[in-house]
């Protein structure tokens, strides 16, 4: 089972909003991540986490808050976004963020800020 | 820094063969990853190269030449559903993170 889960499929929040995206895998993975993707362009790294410890930070905004609670969870709090940071947001996950391992992704959740 | 270059865009014909290049600059190269996607879905996983030469999956092979900063993805026996954006990933550098190239749109017709 190569399953990675998101929540929800689709977002539309105002810019004063607070809303929260969800990832789940159950295959012992220990590195999630969360990517960005705009229309037509590659996924971009926003965070990285490693044994449940974010690792890596590639100069996100802080409006985007990540979290992950437990080894099979990854949460991604947005508070007071902008129109451009609609997006297709991916969460994916791999065995171990050390060695050779194929990421896998979940279906995304499509977010359109208004 | 890595940079990775591949076709915008190529067609094919249903039941043929195409190849679809990737050429790659990094430090501290650590595998070559390639990702299918259709279009408003996620990324799935095809084929990863770490050491020189050909990996074949079904109707999937892909390259490697590391001297080269080369890959390439051969879709064999094309079917329509194959018609996606292909995306080369390299993983290296100094956080060992995963960079895509901009991918190539495939189009296949009858």
């Amino acid at each position: 089972d190569t399953e990675v889960t998101q929540t929800p499929k689709h977002l539309v929040m105002g810019m004063t909003n607070k809303k929260s995206l969800k990832c789940e895998q159950h295959m012992g993975h220990r590195a999630m991540y969360w990517y960005k993707q705009k229309a037509k362009k590659p996924p971009e790294l926003m965070f990285v986490y490693s044994y449940e410890k974010l690792s890596i930070n590639e100069s996100v905004p802080s409006r985007f808050s990540p979290e992950c609670p437990n080894s099979s969870l990854l949460n991604l709090h947005l508070h007071a976004l902008q129109p451009e940071d609609s997006a297709l947001y991916l969460c994916a996950s791999s065995q171990d963020p050390g060695q050779l391992e194929t990421q896998y992704f979940g279906p995304g959740t499509r977010l359109l800020v208004l | 820094g890595q940079n990775i270059d591949q076709p915008t865009e190529m067609t094919a014909t249903e039941g043929a063969i195409v190849q679809i290049n990737c050429t790659y600059q990094t430090s501290g190269f650590n595998g070559l990853f390639w990702y299918q996607q259709h279009a408003g879905e996620a990324p799935t996983f095809l084929s990863y190269n770490v050491l020189d030469g050909l990996e074949e999956k079904g109707r999937f092979s892909s390259f490697l030449s590391r001297s080269k900063g080369y890959s390439y993805l051969l879709l064999k026996e094309l079917q329509m559903k194959d018609s996606a954006s292909y995306l080369c990933a390299v993983r290296g550098g100094a956080t060992n993170k995963l960079i895509f190239g901009t991918g190539t749109l495939l189009a296949v017709q009858p």
